[in-house]
């Protein structure tokens, strides 16, 4: 079955600080890899994808995902922390023998401390 | 550029009652897919429509039926509401039915009492 961890329910960093917020996957196929972001009463914001190539990725807001397909992970970072970065991030995974739906994880609630 | 948008923003409706969700796809889009994310979870896949058809379908109950209009947009309607439906309705829109890029509506609040 498919399914995506995300590991950590909270995660609390200093303004500034770095960020790696982790995510692991099953699939019996090729994954396309995904990472969203929701703000408080918000939908989904796209911040970085990967379907092949380069396994490190760059998105928007200065967030890079690597992956590795040995670990079957796609972990975020991001160097420096600012407090508007303080929202919901969700790992998502698709794949074409699976059709086209996304399954998500669980999210991990990110809070920056000034 | 308008995104994709969804109507209404929140909703409160009763047991056993009926509720339709609207969604408008993001201009150039082609393809609509609706989630519901419970409180505390991720999103799950309901299901997506594509040239007014019902391509996939995620684990959810018949209860669960849509439709997609030839401008593209489309409705999530829910018969006999349980509590359990109680969630956020995501809408997402892209071009085609690949894997590329979803973008999603601010979705609807809706609460079953």
């Amino acid at each position: 079955a498919q399914s995506v961890t995300q590991p950590d329910i909270h995660i609390t960093v200093s303004e500034g600080a770095s960020l790696e917020l982790r995510c692991n996957y099953s699939y019996g196929a090729t994954p396309y890899l995904f990472w969203y972001v929701q703000s408080p009463g918000q939908g989904l914001q796209l911040l970085l994808k990967y379907f092949s190539g380069d396994t490190l990725v760059q998105g928007i807001k200065g967030f890079e995902a690597e992956f590795k397909r040995s670990q079957s992970s796609f972990n975020l970072r991001k160097p420096s922390v600012h407090w508007s970065d303080a929202a919901e991030y969700f790992c998502a995974v698709g794949a074409r023998e699976y059709g086209n739906k996304l399954v998500f994880g669980a999210g991990t609630i990110l809070r920056v401390k000034s | 550029d308008a995104g994709v948008t969804q109507s209404p923003t929140h909703l409160i409706k009763t047991r056993g009652q009926q509720v339709t969700l609207r969604c408008s796809p993001k201009s150039g889009h082609d393809t609509v897919s609706w989630y519901q994310q419970a409180l505390g979870q991720g999103p799950q896949f309901i299901f997506q429509y594509y040239e007014e058809e019902e391509r996939q379908r995620g684990n959810f109950p018949d209860r669960f039926s849509g439709h997609q209009f030839p401008n593209y947009s489309s409705e999530l309607n829910v018969n006999a509401l349980l509590l359990g439906d109680s969630a956020l309705y995501l809408c997402a829109s892209s071009l085609g039915t690949g894997l590329y890029e979803q973008y999603f509506g601010p979705g609807t609040r809706l609460t079953v009492t």
